[in-house]
């Protein structure tokens, strides 16, 4: 059974540095690739990047300087860093296996406030 | 980018109407080996976006066949037959041709 879940801090200060895991099961990080989307409250859904199952990774070009995704395939995990926060980056963050989107996290919600 | 267009519905409509929903792309979404990369979500209120269509007309494993896509490269339609109450929410359409992949606004459903 496919599963993805997101955690990481519900609220982070602005100019700091977000964390999120992606812990999955069901398949191998080395099989199938992952991206990460993020949806600010009452509006639409954002691609931020994806990271393929040979570790290689792709960004959206508006976050790319700020952002890093990476994994550990012993641990089924997959991290989004994302730094110098913004309070525009206040969001659900969500993880998907972007093979054919069929799979979703639960998503996180991330406020970015002082 | 890519930009993704939808279009509106005329809110409420009566369940067990049919209703379709548009979504224009500003590049063509069709690919050298065949497939037309365009999907169709449906994000139900508090929850992760679902996926409904992909490759422009193949309905995902579970979704009802209420649920049909068609199109041609850059012009997209869902097809919802005969709505029901638990087709209540926002549908997404999404390219995912190239980097950035990049969605539609989003096209709100709600019943009578």
């Amino acid at each position: 059974q496919v599963q993805l879940k997101e955690s990481g801090p519900g609220l982070v200060k602005p100019s700091e540095t977000l964390s999120l895991t992606c812990t999955v099961s069901g398949f191998s990080l080395t099989s199938y690739h992952v991206s990460w989307v993020r949806q600010p409250p009452g509006k639409g859904l954002e691609w931020m990047g994806v990271i393929w199952g040979d570790g290689s990774t792709a960004y959206n070009s508006a976050l790319k300087s700020r952002l890093s995704i990476s994994r550990d395939t012993s641990k089924s995990q997959v991290f989004l860093k994302m730094s110098s926060l913004k309070t525009e980056d206040t969001a659900t963050y969500y993880c998907a296996r972007a093979d054919t989107w069929g799979y979703w996290g639960q998503g996180v919600m991330v406020t970015v406030s002082s | 980018d890519i930009v993704m267009t939808q279009g509106a519905l005329p809110n409420p409509v009566p369940s067990g109407e049919s209703v379709s929903i548009t979504c224009r792309s500003s590049k063509s979404l069709l690919y050298s080996d065949g497939k037309t990369y365009l999907n169709w979500y449906l994000q139900r209120p508090g929850q992760s976006p679902q996926l409904l269509i992909y490759w422009m007309s193949t309905r995902a494993s579970g979704v009802s066949d209420r649920f049909s896509g068609s199109g041609s490269g850059t012009d997209f339609t869902l097809k919802i037959s005969g709505v029901e109450a638990e087709d209540v929410g926002v549908y997404y359409c999404q390219q995912g041709l190239e980097f950035p992949y990049t969605f539609g606004a989003g096209t709100k459903l709600e019943l009578k």
